[in-house]
This record gives C-alpha cells, structure tokens and sequence, in this order.
C-alpha cells in the first residue's frame, strides 16, 4: 500500500517560474490537505478538499490554487513562485474532514527553493 | 480559531529518561486530540489521540490524557529510546486540525 505520494521530492525554482506539486492517495479518501512547514511555524494549511469538486481556504492561501478533479488526485500550483514560498510541503489526507476523531495520513514531503 | 501551545525544544534526554511534553489548546468545544511524529526526513505520522474528555492515548509507550478541565493533552513516555529522536507535535482537531510548532527531542545513548 503506498498510501501518499508526492513529486517532485525536491525542486530548486526561479521566482517568477510556475510550478505544479503533485500529490496521489490510493486509500479513496475523501478529505486532503496541503500544509507548509517552516522552522518553528510548525505545519500551516494552505488549501484542502472535503470531496473530489470541491475546495477550499486554509490558514496561507494567498499565493497558492488546488483542484481536485477526482478522489485520488491534488495538485497545489504556485502561479508565479516568491522566496517566501521556499518551504516543505505536505499533502495529507483523511477519510472525512477534519472535525471527526479521523487520522491525516501525510505524504513524504517536497522540500521547494525559490530563488 | 483553535490554537495550541507546546513547549519550545529542543528537549535533550539521556535514554531511559522519562518524558513529558506540554500541550495546552484553546478550541470551540470538546474536540479530538491528538499527538503526531515526525522522523527525520519523513511526514508526519499519527502517534495516538483521544476524542473525549478523560480518554487516554496510547501507543508505543506513550500516554497522553484528555483533560477538558485544563484543555491539556501532555505527552509522556517512562523510558525514553534513541529510536524516539523525533519532532513531537500537538494537535487539536476542530474544524480543522490546528498544529503546534512542534518539539524536538533528542535522545542521547
């Protein structure tokens, strides 16, 4: 069971450049997420999906768009990279949304320069 | 919104040591609590939660106890291993799960 996959496992990106963070479940979840993690910020939520269609807002939005055109898949695009997005990046998911006692299931992270 | 407060690290133990870990949240209700790990080099997994008050956590030698009344869910393990160097990170699940900035510890042989 590979359970979450993400890709690229690490990018070094020019600012300015557009760039597609992919992210894959194959436990047909209905919930997942995009988190950002920097030092001593702990994990942030950028954008999440309750259901294949549907999106919405985390915390850190500006900057960042999602789609979710099926169960399995949800990429998280940066349109136009800043430094400020140099970060690691997670995708999770969970059965529902959160709320419920469901465990996140987190991929192994992209680790994105922006120079 | 949620938050939660975890005490700053690094946390640095000699093996067999025993551990504690703070967490105090602030949330609408009574939610879902629970404890995440992340090794190195590795996303974060789920290490045990609770969903009511007075429930307790366990797994891998690690408690932790739902306390409603002082909405804390400190971490502790008796008998800390090497193998438990790891970031530690605390997170009540409301609406959306709130994390803390995470504690590291380090165990030393």
């Amino acid at each position: 069971i590979a359970g979450i996959t993400q890709a690229p496992t690490s990018q070094i990106l020019a600012a300015g450049r557009r760039m597609t963070l992919r992210c894959t479940q194959d436990m047909r979840h209905n919930a997942m997420y995009w988190y950002r993690q920097d030092l001593g910020l702990g994990l942030r939520l950028i954008h999440y999906s309750n259901t294949a269609g549907t999106t919405g807002k985390g915390e850190v939005p500006d900057g960042y768009s999602v789609s979710r055109a099926n169960t399995d898949d949800f990429p998280l695009t940066l349109a136009s990279a800043v430094p400020s997005q140099t970060s690691v990046y997670f995708c999770a998911s969970s059965e529902r949304l959160a709320g419920s006692a469901d465990t996140q299931y987190f991929g192994p992270g992209t680790r994105l320069t922006v120079l | 919104g949620d938050s939660v407060t975890q005490m700053e690290g690094p946390v640095t133990l000699s093996e067999e040591a025993f551990l504690t870990i703070n967490c105090t949240y602030t949330a609408t209700g009574y939610p879902s609590l629970f404890w995440y790990v992340q090794y190195p080099g590795e996303g974060l997994q789920l290490l045990l939660k609770a969903t009511k008050a007075d429930d307790k956590g366990s797994n891998k030698g690690f408690e932790a106890t739902y306390r409603k009344e002082t909405t804390s869910f400190h971490l502790e393990k008796g008998s800390v291993q090497v193998s438990d160097s790891a970031v530690y990170f605390c997170a009540p699940g409301g609406n959306m799960l709130t994390f803390g900035g995470g504690t590291r510890l380090m165990v030393k042989p």
